[in-house]
């Protein structure tokens, strides 16, 4: 199994320009996150899926908008970035239902928006 | 909504010595809160994890408590070692709903 597996590792956007941070899971888990990681701060959790077609807001979502058509997959879109949005972006997912929460964590994107 | 606080913000100890981390929380429907270690550069790791039902768990040198009636839990490293060196994050949520994490502890283990 990859896990979570996140693309791109690093970007760099000019303020205004849109992007979509992927995001994939191969171990058929039902839910899915997303955060934000500013420096030295915490995570801050912008959306999270609890299965295919079903997503809500977490902690921060303005700004961004995401989908969960598949069960491996949950973009995270950027439609008009600002310099507010340069940080860290983590995916996780866990296989809440089976038993556990535990929360399995991709690698991050690190954007930078100038 | 819940509200998470975490203390120290930074902690120093001698290899050898322990370690306790504390993180308290606001919403009393959270029934679990797991414990993250991050190394520099990578995602959160899970290194325990407990649920509202449990008042303590431990894995060989990590230990966790609960107490639910004050809300907090607390994070116990014995037999510190230089690899334990990291930021420590705390979170806690409502059947892996809403997850919310504290600002985290970065703990330095001195040789």
């Amino acid at each position: 199994n990859a896990g979570v597996t996140q693309t791109p590792k690093f970007r760099i956007l000019k303020i205004g320009q849109s992007m979509t941070l992927q995001c994939a899971q191969d171990m058929n888990h039902n839910y899915m996150y997303w955060y934000r990681q500013d420096p030295g701060m915490g995570l801050k959790l912008i959306y999270y899926s609890v299965g295919a077609g079903i997503t809500d807001k977490g902690e921060v979502p303005n700004g961004y908008n995401v989908s969960r058509s598949t069960t491996e997959d949950f973009p995270l879109r950027l439609e008009l970035a600002a310099p507010s949005q340069t940080s860290v972006y983590f995916c996780a997912s866990s296989p809440m239902g089976a038993g556990t929460d535990t929360q399995y964590f991709g690698p991050g994107t690190r954007l930078t928006v100038l | 909504g819940e509200n998470v606080e975490q203390h120290p913000s930074t902690l120093s100890v001698q290899e050898g010595d322990s370690a306790v981390i504390k993180c308290t929380y606001s919403d009393s429907a959270s029934n679990y809160f797991p414990w993250y270690k991050q190394e520099l550069g990578k995602g959160p790791q899970l290194i325990i994890d407990i649920r509202s039902n449990v008042g303590e768990k431990k894995d060989q040198r990590i230990a966790v408590t609960l107490n639910k009636t004050a809300k907090h839990f607390s994070l116990h490293i014995t037999e510190t070692q230089p690899e334990d060196s990291a930021v420590y994050f705390c979170a806690a949520s409502n059947y892996g709903q809403n997850f919310v994490f504290g600002p985290g502890t970065r703990l330095s283990v001195l040789p």
